[in-house]
Formats: structure tokens, C-alpha cells, sequence
């Protein structure tokens, strides 16, 4: 079946570094990979949506300086939260998929900032 | 920018209630809709799709679809307190592959 592993599960970064967090696709090929955060404050965010062979698009209010994202290959992509501060903290999401699939989520990358 | 809103953010219904969760895109090219659910501290997993106007169930879910408003509605009977959880819908595009997810409603069904 399709799975999507994330890592690290939790990490804990002091204010104003940087951490990388990475999403693995099993069993399926990632065309397409979306960056997901989840905080207290707001419930659901999309940070960014990669598509092979295609610009990463960012939504508001979240930006490559801040968050760059590496899509290389359908089973692989990475995103780094540079320069973290308290309002970065929270569960960050990878769901991937490819045409015509659901999205399969990982079980998420926890970031808290201290 | 297509947006899909979810109301309402957060509802509460006595174990054994019903449910009403709604959806709604703003994208006239959406073909179908997801619901997907989160329990806390695990991934969403995908519950429902629905593609065609009209109603689907499986169980003590049921979707509408109305394609002519672009919105879909997730029904849950009988409501348990397992089902406490936050309830993700997402419009698809098939012309594009793309979709987007809403803000999510927050479940609780208290005993």
C-alpha cells in the first residue's frame, strides 16, 4: 500500500535556527508533494504544493526564504523552517500523491521552539 | 485563489447526535470532494470522496453533494465519541490534479 513517512517525529530547535524535516513516499510515485502545518492558533495550512516538473507555489503568508522546499524525485522531498521562532512551532504535515490518488498524509514532523 | 470554506469550526453533539459538517468551494472547475478525518496525534486519513450530485453512505456517514453551489455536506449518525476528531474537506480539480483543503472542523461527541 501507499505510505508516506515523515522524520524526524519531533524536534526541538532553539529560536532563530534552523531545522529540516523530510517526507518519504512507499510504495507509490510523489508527483506531487504539499506541506501542511498545524498549530493551536489555526487548524490547517498549506505551506506550499511541489509538483514534478513544476515551480513550487507558496500561499500567502509563507515564503521559499523561509521555508525552502526540495522536491528532487517522486519518492523524496524535504522542507527547512529556517530562522525559527515561536510562531513557527506546531505539527508540520507531508501529503503526497500522485494523479488521479487521494492524498496520503505522514504522521507529521512537531516543531517546538524554544 | 480558490478557497474552500468549512463551517462550522468547531461542534459538539452528545454521543448518539447527529453530526452536520458543511463545505464549501469557490473554484467552478471543482469535479469532486474529500473528506478526510484526523484523530489526535495521527495523520488524516481519507473517509469519503463524493463525485456525483446526490448522496453517498457508508455506514453512519453520508455525503451530499450539490455541484450546482459546490457544496458538500458530511453527516455522521449515531455519533460516537471515537469519531472526535477534526474533519478535513478538500476540493479536487481532475482538469488540473490540483486540490485544496479547507480548515478543518474540530468534532467533539461527549458521553
Amino acid at each position: 500500500g501507499a505510505l508516506v513517512y515523515q522524520y524526524p517525529r519531533r524536534t526541538i530547535c532553539k529560536s532563530g535556527t534552523s531545522m529540516r524535516m523530510e517526507c518519504q513516499a512507499v510504495g507509490f510515485q510523489a508527483t506531487s508533494v504539499a506541506w501542511y502545518r498545524q498549530s493551536p492558533q489555526k487548524t490547517f495550512e498549506l505551506i506550499a504544493l511541489s509538483t514534478v516538473n513544476s515551480a513550487i507555489k507558496y500561499e500567502q503568508n509563507f515564503t521559499q526564504e523561509k521555508f525552502p522546499i526540495s522536491h528532487p524525485n517522486l519518492s523524496f522531498s524535504s522542507m527547512t523552517v529556517l530562522n525559527a521562532y515561536l510562531e513557527d512551532r506546531g505539527l508540520y504535515l507531508c501529503g503526497a500523491r500522485t494523479i488521479n490518488t487521494e492524498v496520503f498524509f505522514g504522521k507529521g514532523t512537531r516543531l517546538t521552539v524554544v | 485563489q480558490q478557497k474552500v470554506q468549512q463551517s462550522p469550526e468547531s461542534l459538539i453533539v452528545p454521543e448518539g447526535g447527529m453530526a452536520s459538517l458543511n463545505c464549501t468551494s469557490s473554484d467552478r472547475n471543482v469535479d469532486y470532494f474529500w473528506w478526510y478525518r484526523q484523530h489526535s496525534g495521527k495523520s488524516p486519513k481519507m473517509l469519503m470522496s463524493i463525485f456525483s450530485n446526490g448522496e453517498k453512505e457508508e455506514g453512519r456517514f453520508t455525503v451530499h453533494l450539490n455541484k450546482a453551489s459546490l457544496h458538500t455536506s458530511l453527516h455522521i449518525r449515531d455519533s460516537q465519541p471515537s469519531d472526535s476528531a477534526l474533519y478535513l474537506c478538500a476540493a479536487v480539480n481532475t482538469g488540473n490534479y490540483k486540490y485544496v483543503f479547507g480548515a478543518g472542523t474540530r468534532l467533539k461527541v461527549i458521553a
